[in-house]
């Protein structure tokens, strides 16, 4: 069993959808949790980063931990065509960020 | 300023020669990393940097040489790679302790030929 795993998609949404990108992990000393965003042939940016359980909010994107289930989502609302690319999720283990596969969205309008 | 700077952008190189990539950081981070990116799937850590020190080498081969020789610049050094190491380099910084969520620069894409 991988460590974390991530449904790679692809996943195609009209403009407007609301998307749920989603990862569950198997290690539960993981406290810190990030998800990246990938346009292709581009470097990671980073999109959200949260601690624990819990919700955070940033504009259009919804980040929830549940540390728990061994879970965590990312919400977007309103979608854009602008948002098609890879989600990466990725937690931290000591210095090391251990990424889920990705799942590439796409969003036509 | 959340930004780390890579060069070059694109590389081709044959498996005789000798080339370096460069990362610059200048957000104060401590701990600097290299990845690497094949294509349609997540960068694989291959060395950490804390405090200019090599922390972690995740067995990679020597024909990667990383060097750390100031808090703001990273380099890798290549010699003698195999086509199977064509992929996308990406250069990585963060904090250390505390919120140390890790900054990309836009990657190195080498093709060895």
């Amino acid at each position: 069993q991988k460590e974390v795993e991530q449904d790679p998609g692809p996943l195609s949404v009209p403009e407007g959808a609301i998307v749920s990108l989603n990862c569950t992990y198997s290690n539960s000393a993981f406290q810190y949790f990030m998800w990246y965003r990938q346009y292709s042939r581009k470097g990671p940016e980073l999109l959200m980063y949260t601690y624990s359980s819990g919700n955070k909010e940033d504009g259009r994107f919804t980040a929830q931990v549940d540390k728990s289930s061994k879970y965590i989502s990312l919400f977007i609302r309103d979608s854009q065509p602008s948002d098609s690319a890879t989600y990466l999720c990725a937690m931290r283990d000591t210095d090391k960020l251990i990424f889920g596969t990705g799942t590439r969205l796409q969003v036509f309008p | 300023d959340t930004e780390v700077t890579q060069t070059p952008k694109h590389l081709v190189m044959g498996m005789t020669n000798k080339k370096s990539l460069k990362c610059e950081q200048h957000m104060g981070h401590r701990a600097m990393y290299w990845y690497k990116q094949k294509a349609k799937k997540p960068p694989e850590l291959m060395f950490v940097y804390s405090y200019e020190k090599l922390s972690i080498n995740e067995s990679v081969p020597s024909r990667f040489s990383p060097e750390c020789p100031n808090s703001s610049l990273l380099n890798l050094h290549l010699h003698a790679l195999q086509p199977e190491d064509s992929a996308l380099y990406l250069c990585a910084s963060s904090q250390r302790g505390g919120r140390n969520e890790q900054f990309f620069g836009p990657g190195t894409r080498l093709t060895v030929l």
